[in-house]
């Protein structure tokens, strides 16, 4: 079955800076790999997805990219805020019918200003 | 409260009490879901229901069962359980099951004593 690998499990960085977190893939199937965050104590929000027809998506500050032959997707968020830190969930959907999402174990991000 | 709902928010039992967590979307999908989430096995996929039928199982203890009784509701009955299930019991919902965008409710925080 599908299996998602996520790194780094914890991100520091400054007001401003650029935050990267990576995500690989076993099921060359997959076709949809969505980015979820997930504030403390709040549930987890869908913030941006994409599927296997395109290579790169964008939503303002963040924006994800895809890499089929490799089978590795990132999140990619520009001049991060405080208001970013949160715990990011990758997760990808195995083709088959019956199969939900497959998450990755999550990276938690520290904005500090 | 639109969306996903889930109750109760906060459930403490012991090892021998028989409780029941209680889900319900108001999204019109035809897929829901049962998550445990706990510092070690972040968002781990339990039950997935389609259209009222379970189609996935994830080898979760029969010490869980769930129940969908009609598309917009969901249950999770809990029986002799143990201190390690004490965790946070997410539910989500989507369109189908064969991907695309899960919308998750509040959650249920149980503990076991």
């Amino acid at each position: 079955g599908e299996n998602v690998e996520q790194h780094p499990s914890t991100l520091s960085v400054q007001e401003g800076d650029s935050a990267v977190i990576k995500c690989t893939y076993s099921d060359s199937a997959s076709n949809y790999f969505p980015w979820y965050k997930q504030e403390l104590g709040k549930r987890p929000q869908l913030i941006i997805d994409i599927r296997s027809n395109v290579g790169e998506k964008k939503d303002q500050r963040i924006a994800v990219t895809l890499n089929k032959t490799a089978k590795h997707f990132s999140l990619h968020i520009t001049e991060t805020q405080p208001e970013d830190s949160a715990v990011y969930f990758c997760a990808a959907s195995p083709q088959e019918a019956g199969t939900a999402l497959i998450f990755g174990k999550g990276t938690t991000l520290s904005v500090s200003s | 409260e639109t969306g996903v709902t889930q109750t109760p928010r906060h459930l403490v039992m012991g090892m021998t009490n028989k409780k029941s967590l209680k889900c319900e979307q108001h999204l019109g999908h035809n897929a829901m879901y049962w998550y445990k989430q706990s510092a070690k096995k972040p968002l781990e996929l339990m039950f997935v229901y389609s259209l009222e039928e379970r189609v996935e199982n994830n080898s979760v203890p029969s010490r869980f069962s769930p129940e969908c009784p009609n598309s917009s509701h969901l249950f999770l009955h809990l029986h002799t359980l143990q201190p390690e299930d004490s965790a946070l019991y997410l539910c989500a919902s989507s369109q189908s099951e064969s991907g695309g965008e899960q919308y998750f409710g509040p959650g249920t925080r149980l503990t076991v004593t």
